[in-house]
């Protein structure tokens, strides 16, 4: 399985935008791009996904590379609600994968009041 | 909305036992999942389901194994329980077998304490 490379931990502040990056150079055209995130004792909730086009819902957007090498989460205003695990994630298509998911150790956002 | 529910929050198992961890979801996925989350070593599969009586191992399937009687549900069982299998257990589930793109839904955990 292709691997991503994310920093550690990040901050940012109530209401300012967060950009949080996401390294997959080993990517493979058939790939999807996955963001989850895990809230304090809580499991991992989807965030949001994409192939090779950007995407927006209701919770972030999601900024892809046109190499598609590396992505980025944008949460557009940070709550504090917002202050959890994100892990970005890749999982290929079809035949065995059944959709499996490989979780690295992800970033931890800290969103100050 | 989705559910994924598990049978415990919180169990406490003597080294040993046999011990059976729950989950149930409520929307007709096909896929199912299990999980382990350790601190530095983050969440890692044990086995998965994707379809009723079918499994398949995941990366850390020793000491483990699953059952799927029934299609919204699926089973961990810990055989022999031992102290490093102390953990938290999440159950996933998600709809069609074979797509990447698919969304996973998670339960809350059970967090199993093996003495």
């Amino acid at each position: 399985d292709a691997k991503t490379t994310q920093p550690n931990s990040m901050e940012s502040n109530e209401e300012e935008p967060v950009h949080l990056p996401c390294n997959h150079s080993t990517i493979s055209g058939t790939d999807y791009i996955h963001w989850y995130r895990q809230l304090p004792s809580q499991g991992p909730e989807y965030v949001i996904h994409g192939l090779t086009s950007n995407v927006n819902n209701r919770m972030a957007s999601l900024a892809i590379a046109e190499d598609r090498k590396s992505s980025t989460l944008i949460l557009h205003r940070a709550t504090l609600r917002d202050a959890a695990v994100y892990y970005c994630i890749l999982s290929g298509a079809g035949g065995t994968s059944y959709g499996k998911l490989t979780f690295g150790q992800g970033t931890i956002l800290t969103v100050h009041p | 909305d989705v559910k994924v529910t598990q049978s415990s929050r919180y169990l406490v198992k003597r080294t040993g036992e046999k011990v059976f961890l729950e989950c149930v979801q409520d929307m007709d996925h096909e896929n199912m999942f299990w999980y382990r989350q350790d601190p530095g070593l983050g969440l890692r599969l044990i086995y998965f389901s994707y379809d009723v009586k079918m499994k398949e191992k995941g990366d850390i399937p020793e000491g483990y194994s699953v059952s799927r009687e029934k299609k919204e549900r699926f089973s961990l069982i810990l055989e022999s329980a031992s102290t490093n299998q102390t953990s938290m257990y999440l159950c996933a589930s998600s709809l069609f077998g074979g797509r990447a793109s698919n969304e996973q839904f998670f339960g809350p955990g059970t967090r199993l304490t093996v003495l």
